[in-house]
C-alpha cells in the first residue's frame, strides 16, 4: 500500500530564511510518481512539481528546488529566501503504476508553512 | 491553459437532503477523480473513473455516493442523505492517459450540512 508522510505538521520562518519541507513516501512499486502540490488560503491545489521513479535528478525552478533520493525514499522540498507570498500548506503525493492502480493520488497530511515579513 | 471547472463552489445544505456536486474536467482527459479534504485535514481519494465505469473507490465512498459521467462531459458526485461529517471540501481532478503526468484539479466545492 502506499504512503505519503510529512513530518512536519506547521513551519514558521522569517521572510528570506530558506526552508526545507520533508516528505518519506513508501510504495511497493518500482514505477511510481511523486508531486508536490500548494494550497494557499483560498483553498486551491496548486501543482508544483512531478518526478517519476527513475529519474533522480534533482530539479531548480527558481526559488524552488527538490531533492529526490530513492535510497531513503525522501522527495524534499526546498524553497530558498522564502517570503510572505509562499506561506500556504505544502502537500506530498504520490501515485503507482502498478495494474489497477488507476493512477489515484495518495496525499501525505501537509506541512503548514508561515511566513513572517 | 485547459483547466477543471467545478460548480457550485459553495454549498450549503440540511442534513438528510440530496446533493449533486458538478466537475467538467479536460477534455481529452481519460481518468476522473472525486478527493475530499475536510477541513484542516489531508487531501483523501474517494473514487476514480475510467471507461465510463468506476475503476476504484475508496473506504469513504460508501453507498450513499455515486458518480455519473452522464453526457461525455460533465462528471457528477452524489450524495444522497448527507451527514454532518461530509461537511469538507470537495476537488474533482483529472489526467490524461497515465501516471506521468500532473492531476489537474478543479478550484472544489466547498460543501457544509447543517
Amino acid at each position: 500500500a502506499q504512503k505519503v508522510t510529512q513530518a512536519q505538521t506547521e513551519i514558521s520562518v522569517v521572510e528570506k530564511e530558506d526552508v526545507t519541507l520533508d516528505c518519506v513516501y513508501e510504495t511497493r512499486d518500482t514505477t511510481y510518481y511523486l508531486f508536490w502540490y500548494k494550497q494557499p488560503p483560498s483553498g486551491e491545489l496548486v501543482f508544483l512539481i512531478r518526478r517519476n521513479s527513475f529519474d533522480e535528478q534533482n530539479e531548480i525552478s527558481g526559488r524552488y528546488s527538490w531533492n529526490f533520493q530513492k535510497s531513503t525514499s525522501s522527495f524534499n522540498f526546498t524553497i530558498t529566501a522564502s517570503q510572505v507570498v509562499d506561506s500556504a500548506v505544502y502537500f506530498c503525493a504520490l501515485s503507482e503504476e502498478s495494474g489497477g492502480s488507476n493512477y489515484k493520488l495518495t496525499f501525505g497530511k501537509g506541512t503548514l508553512l508561515t511566513v513572517n515579513p | 491553459e485547459p483547466e477543471v471547472t467545478q460548480t457550485p463552489s459553495h454549498q450549503v445544505t440540511q442534513m438528510g437532503q440530496e446533493v449533486i456536486l458538478r466537475c467538467v474536467p479536460i477534455s481529452n482527459h481519460l481518468y476522473f477523480y472525486w478527493y475530499r479534504q475536510i477541513l484542516g485535514q489531508k487531501v483523501e481519494f474517494l473514487v476514480s473513473f475510467y471507461n465510463n465505469e468506476i475503476s476504484e473507490k475508496s473506504e469513504i465512498f460508501d453507498d450513499q455516493f455515486s458518480v455519473e459521467r452522464p453526457d461525455g462531459s460533465n462528471f457528477t458526485l452524489k450524495i444522497r442523505s448527507t451527514k454532518l461529517e461530509d461537511s469538507a471540501m470537495y476537488f474533482c481532478a483529472s489526467i490524461w492517459g497515465n501516471g506521468n503526468t500532473e492531476a489537474f484539479f478543479g478550484q472544489g466545492t466547498r460543501l457544509t450540512v447543517v
